[in-house]
């Protein structure tokens, strides 16, 4: 199964665009990526996902570097209700008809007043 | 509101006490997922139901037992379980099938613990 690496915190200014960065350079051609994300105390958030091209829609832009190896999650104006853990995902092996999420630690997003 | 929602949120029980971790969905979905959340660690799959069948069970110990009645229902039956199994227990929900994608919809979990 694909693994991603992410940073594990980061902080950014409320209004300003927070990138989120992730690495996945053993992804496989048909395996899609993945963002949820998780606030405090709430079960996790589906963001956006992506194969080659970049995506984006009322939440958020997915930037896939053309290689697949790694991607960036663009939060355009970021507000302090955006802090939370972010999980970058790649789909792993299948468990029935679908594909499992394989999921890592995410990076913990602090938007600052 | 994600259209999962799951009962008790708090549960604390003792390690010879037997309860059961419901989880409704009212999404339409055929695919409903247990996870186990501790701290510090990620999310862990325990158990996938596809078409109320168990497609996965991830090596989960025997004290935890799921039951799917139908589609819209996911039930997690506990007894005996140790101090280590307290953790955040989050239900899922998404379509079944290998087009498209399966975006999962969550619950907000139970956090359980184990004395």
């Amino acid at each position: 199964d694909a693994k991603t690496t992410q940073p594990t915190s980061m902080d950014c200014a409320e209004g300003r665009a927070a990138n989120l960065p992730c690495n996945h350079s053993t992804i496989s051609g048909n395996e899609y990526v993945y963002w949820y994300r998780q606030i405090h105390s709430q079960g996790p958030q589906y963001i956006i996902h992506g194969l080659k091209n970049n995506e984006t829609n009322e939440m958020a832009s997915l930037i896939i570097t053309e290689d697949r190896k790694s991607s960036t999650l663009i939060l355009p104006h970021a507000t302090l209700r955006d802090t939370a853990v972010y999980y970058c995902i790649v789909r792993g092996a299948w468990a029935g008809n679908n594909r499992k999420l394989i999921w890592g630690l995410g990076t913990s997003l602090a938007v600052n007043p | 509101e994600t259209g999962v929602t799951q009962t008790p949120r708090h549960l604390v029980m003792g390690m010879t006490n037997k309860k059961s971790l419901k989880c409704e969905q009212h999404l339409g979905h055929n695919a409903m997922y247990w996870y186990k959340q501790s701290a510090k660690k990620p999310l862990e799959l325990m158990f996938v139901y596809s078409l109320e069948e168990r497609v996965e069970n991830n090596s989960v110990p025997s004290r935890f037992s799921p039951e799917c009645p139908n589609s819209s229902h996911l039930f997690l039956h506990l007894h005996t379980l140790q101090p280590e199994d307290s953790a955040l227990y989050l239900c899922a929900s998404s379509h079944s099938g290998t087009s498209g994608h399966n975006e999962q919809f969550f619950g907000p979990g139970t956090r359980l613990t184990v004395l």
